[in-house]
């Protein structure tokens, strides 16, 4: 059973457009929630985290919206750009569980130039 | 500074060998993890260990995957009479406590 599920599995969106990704969680103990960004060949590189006690959380063009009563976050991509092209996963962890994260299973994202 | 560095990057072995998979985490992180990551999935948790001390190897598929960290620092994964269901890239990850992970870029594992 999938603990944090994740859509789209790809999304393609043109240059300057908005990429959203959604993914929702079952375990309501979960307290920090996760988004990485990992590039073909390459090791998941963290993106921007949040804590259910706020909202939603903004860094440049990447935010995270977080709806605790819906057990549901989101990543949205402003200006998208073709460099941003890499999946995404979010992922979930709960506090005192040996930080064991648990991951969704991706979002391919292409942004066309 | 260096950041997490695994070897080999690649690896193919026949059915049944054992393979040896190294990290060197970030210099001075105490937290060390693995994480096995199949072609199209998100990673899956393996193991954790604080400074020698494994803590968590729950994720471990079967007793043919062991791994240590003898003195704190590198940390080896081994796998045992392999089988084609482990090929997938494993993945190390260290962290300062209580700080982000930082990944390598994976050790892939073909085994044929």
């Amino acid at each position: 059973q999938q603990q944090v599920k994740q859509s789209p599995q790809s999304l393609i969106v043109q240059k300057g457009g908005i990429s959203i990704i959604n993914c929702a969680y079952e375990n309501t103990a979960f307290d920090y929630f996760p988004w990485y960004q990992q590039f073909p060949g390459k090791g998941p590189a963290l993106l921007i985290a949040i804590r259910p006690d706020v909202s939603e959380k903004k860094e440049g063009r990447f935010t995270i919206s977080f709806n605790k009563s819906a057990k549901q976050f989101s990543l949205h991509i402003m200006d998208s750009q073709p460099g941003d092209s890499a999946t995404y996963f979010c992922a979930a962890m709960r506090a005192g569980n040996n930080r064991k994260l648990i991951w969704g299973l991706g979002t391919s994202l292409a942004v066309n130039p | 500074g260096a950041g997490v560095s695994q070897s080999p990057r690649y690896k193919v072995a026949k059915r049944g060998q054992d393979v040896a998979l190294r990290c060197d985490p970030i210099s001075g992180h105490v937290s060390l993890f693995w994480y096995q990551q199949a072609l199209g999935q998100g990673p899956e948790f393996l193991t954790y260990f604080q400074n020698e001390a494994q803590l968590d190897k729950s994720g471990l598929p079967s007793d043919r995957f062991f791994a240590e960290r003898p003195e704190g620092s590198v940390s080896t994964l081994k796998i045992q009479r392999t089988q084609q269901e482990d090929s997938a890239v494993y993945l190390c990850a260290s962290a300062d406590w209580p700080g982000e992970l930082f990944f390598g870029e994976g050790s892939r594992l073909t085994v044929l």
